[in-house]
This record gives C-alpha cells, structure tokens and sequence, in this order.
C-alpha cells in the first residue's frame, strides 16, 4: 500500500501566518493516465471531512485561494497564507491513484 | 442539495455484526459510487471500499476484505455497510462518502460512531 507521510504533526501558528504542511509519498502518484490524485481534506473539530484541493493544485469550489497546493511525483505541499480561525483543525492528504486509496496520519494547525 | 444521511449511533457486542446505512439524496443515486471510511477515535482516516449502485459491484480494501460488506437498496437510495465478527478494534466512526466526477470526496455523511462492548 502507498504510504502518505506528512509534516509536522503539529503546526502552532499566530493568525495571519502562513503554514506549511508537506505530504511525501512511498511511490510515485502519477497514474497511468497522466493524472495525479493527490487531494488534501481539512477535518473541523466534531465535523466530516471536506475537500480542499484535488489533483494536486486544484482548489474546490468555495475554497479560498489562499490555500496553494503544489508538488509533483511523490513530494507534495499545503500552503496556507494568512491563516484564520475558520481553518484551524486537521489535515490530511490523499491519495487515488493505487488502489487500496490511502490518507496521510494528518497534520493539526492549532492556535499557538 | 446532496445529502448523504447516516444511520444513528450503535452499541455492539464484540463478535457480533451491524449494519450502517447511508441515505442518499439531491441527485441520481445509481450516477455515483458511494465509499466509506473508517476514523477510529482520534486517529487517521482509512478507505474501506466503495460500490457501484448502478451495478452492485464493489471494491474493498484488502484490509477490509473479510471485515465489510457494501450493498445498496436503489428503491430507497440507501447504500449499507455491514461490519461482522466485530472486536474493540473496529469501534470507530465510519462515514459514507461520495466524489464529484473529476475533482475529490465532495460530499460526506455525518458519520456513524460504532462502539463494540460487553
């Protein structure tokens, strides 16, 4: 199974900060069709999960753009600029490209 | 509006099974594959598999192979996930989930907390 390694497992930041988390994986996501299915989800506390960026750099519908996603092959990163109360909780990262699809352990952004 | 609507929270004896329902509504059932994950407390998040309501096929993990079982109902929109032989390991909250065609996960239900005790 691919596995998502992220970092750190904890990212305390001052509102108005940027924050960074990255998403390393044991093998190449690039599928054979030419896609990357890497996507990133953030987890509100209490709340399911909701859909931030796909296919690497894609931002969902209604999400801000000061989340960035970028990377490629197996080495992918979160940027969040300016962070705001609404986007403090956990993330994960996510891949679709080898079946069993597999999450990363999840990064928490927390108030310092 | 999509909506995917969980069954409520269960208590289960260890060995024992239960089944999780997830009812879908707001668009064409049969248009999309629903998946589960499971989120034992405090921890990560993991694929179990999904189904294909159209056709009933389905695709586990292999983690999950012996674990879970998906099925749907088309007549009331309902995708289930019967869990068997249950033990502590398996409490968690388990979510059924559903992709918007080229993008990710999209669409989620509430979840459903499973405790196995005696």
């Amino acid at each position: 199974d691919v596995v998502l390694t992220q970092t750190p497992v904890a990212q305390p930041v001052t509102l108005g900060d940027q924050a960074s988390i990255s998403c390393r994986s044991s093998q190449s996501l690039v599928h054979s069709n030419g896609n990357t299915y890497l996507e990133w989800y953030l987890q509100k506390p209490g709340q399911s999960p909701q859909l931030l960026i796909y296919k690497v750099s894609n931002r969902f519908s209604g999400v801000p753009d000061r989340f960035i996603g970028s990377g490629s092959g197996s080495d992918f990163t979160l940027k969040i600029s300016r962070v705001e109360p609404e986007d403090l909780g956990v993330y994960y990262c996510f891949q679709a490209t080898h079946d069993p699809y597999t999450f990363g352990a999840g990064t928490k952004l927390e108030l310092k | 509006q999509v909506n995917l609507l969980q069954s409520g929270a269960a208590l289960v004896k260890p060995g024992a099974s239960v089944k999780l329902s997830c009812k879908a509504s707001g668009y064409t059932f049969t248009d999309y594959y629903i998946h589960w994950v499971k989120q034992s407390h405090g921890k990560s998040l993991e694929w179990i598999g999904y189904i294909n309501p159209n056709s009933g096929y389905t695709n586990y993990n292999e983690k999950f192979k012996s674990k879970a079982t998906l099925t749907v109902d088309k007549s009331t929109n309902t995708a289930y996930m019967e869990l068997s032989r249950l033990t502590s390991e398996d409490s968690a909250t388990y979510y059924c989930t559903r992709i918007i065609r080229g993008t990710g996960f999209a669409y989620w239900g509430q979840g459903t907390l499973v405790t196995v005790s005696s």
